[in-house]
């Protein structure tokens, strides 16, 4: 089974920090993303790799950036955390393959509560 | 900007009942749709997905249907149990012929089903 953890399930920090949360996927998947996910608004695409080092902006990457050193780590950087910025964020990670096999699989997800 | 809406945005039913949950999307130009589950506090765990040339398709008591003429699809799950309650996403992607599989995601149904 196709497995994508996520480094926290919850975390508190302070406005002004400096935020990493990872996500590590284990079936050598050549896609990976990041979402965050509000209430009323769904699920909102804020990076996405193709490639190591590759990164690619979603819809909201204001505030965020990326890291993608290795295939099966994709971080995001929250550089000054802000309370805007409080939310669930989703990783998941799909392989190149199209058709069914092109799903895309999700971490378990982070709760970020910014103070 | 592809749009994809879902209706209801809650539903409440006793255990046994029939469902149907709804989703559109704008650009009927689509390469597949799929239907996630989300528990809450939780990643998404992948349902159904209908390729572009299918109608539909069936998991056990779960069966998505896909209409791309009037870009619609539906979620039929039958003798609905308790254990059905969750957020239920439907997501739409479009790059035919590309390796990345972005998915456009509606804001969900919540779905209780109460004994």
């Amino acid at each position: 089974d196709v497995k994508v953890t996520q480094s926290s399930r919850y975390l508190v920090k302070r406005t002004g920090e400096k935020v990493f949360l990872e996500c590590v996927q284990d079936m050598d998947h050549e896609n990976m993303f990041w979402y965050r996910q509000d209430p009323g608004l769904g699920l909102r695409l804020i990076y996405f790799s193709y490639d190591v080092k590759m990164k690619e902006k979603g819809d909201i990457p204001e505030g965020y950036s990326v890291s993608r050193e290795k295939k099966e780590r994709f971080s995001l950087i929250l550089e000054s955390a802000s309370t805007n910025q409080t939310s669930m964020y989703l990783c998941a990670s799909s392989p190149y393959l199209t058709g069914a096999k092109g799903t895309q699989y999700f971490g378990p997800g982070t709760r970020l509560l910014v103070l | 900007k592809q749009e994809v809406t879902q209706i209801p945005a809650a539903l409440s039913v006793p255990e046994g009942e029939n469902l149907v949950l709804n989703c559109s999307f704008t650009d009927s130009a689509i390469y597949n749709l799929q239907w996630f589950r989300q528990d809450p506090g939780k990643g998404l765990t992948s349902l159904l997905l209908i390729q572009s040339s299918q109608r539909e398709q069936t998991s056990g008591r779960l069966n998505a249907s896909l209409d791309k003429s009037s870009g619609r699809s539906t979620l039929y799950i039958a003798a609905s149990q308790p254990g059905d309650s969750a957020t239920y996403l439907c997501a739409v992607r479009y790059d035919r012929g590309s390796t990345l599989g972005r998915l456009y995601f509606g804001r969900g149904t919540q779905l209780t089903v109460w004994p």
